[in-house]
């Protein structure tokens, strides 16, 4: 079956560390976004990639940098500049701007 | 203030009920996407439109592109649709044209 997975599920950081989420689709697709999700708030982008070996920094991208050397994979890292980076992450892709949108079952990030 | 407004941002509501979710955008769109997300955390697009009306079983959506207005209906509510719904709209200008903005969501507990 078609589809986005992320992982881990739930990941844990230590100060200092960077740490890396994973984001694969086999859809086929050439945007792939990054939305953070704090309680209470709205989703807000990180990063988006219309197409393989570019992206676009979103609302909040300081603190965190992505690659998109293939088309089937987006991940993120959380460098040890972000700062409250405890959050849910979910990876999203579509094929085109005014298509449907495919989420991930996200990532919890939690500081230790 | 708010690009995309939901209401309410809780709602309980008794088996059978039916069930009614507003979303107000003040920006230029694309298109409008009504969005789930259940208690693990994953994410499901229930509807993507542009004008009119859209149904999908008992979900009906329904757009005023004039009011910059969207409804989201449950008819016949049942426990299993507990979940967030958010409203989110695709912008169409700009240097983030394509982005989406999201509501914060509206958490709805139906009661046997």
């Amino acid at each position: 079956d078609g589809g986005i997975t992320q992982s881990p599920k739930y990941l844990f950081r230590k100060e200092g560390q960077n740490v890396t989420l994973s984001c694969e689709q086999n859809l086929n697709h050439d945007a792939m976004y990054w939305y953070r999700q704090d309680p209470g708030q709205g989703l807000r982008l990180i990063y988006y990639s219309q197409i393989v070996n570019d992206f676009q920094k979103g609302d909040i991208a300081e603190g965190y940098s992505v690659s998109r050397e293939k088309k089937e994979s987006f991940p993120l890292t959380v460098t040890s500049a972000q700062k409250n980076p405890t959050a849910f992450y979910l990876c999203a892709s579509r094929e085109a701007t005014n298509e449907k949108l495919f989420f991930g079952s996200g990532t919890q990030l939690s500081v230790l | 203030k708010n690009e995309v407004e939901q209401s309410p941002q809780n709602l309980t509501a008794q088996e059978g009920e039916f069930i009614t979710i507003n979303c107000s955008y003040s920006v230029g769109i694309s298109a409008l996407h009504w969005l789930q997300q259940h208690p693990g955390g994953g994410i499901v697009s229930l509807f993507m439109l542009s004008s009119g009306k859209k149904k999908h079983g008992r979900l009906i959506a329904t757009i005023n592109i004039q009011e910059k207005h969207s409804s989201l209906h449950i008819t016949a509510s049942h426990p299993r649709d507990s979940a967030v719904y958010i409203c989110a709209v695709t912008r169409n200008y700009g240097g983030s044209q394509g982005n989406l903005i999201f509501g914060k969501g509206t958490k709805l507990s139906v009661k046997p």
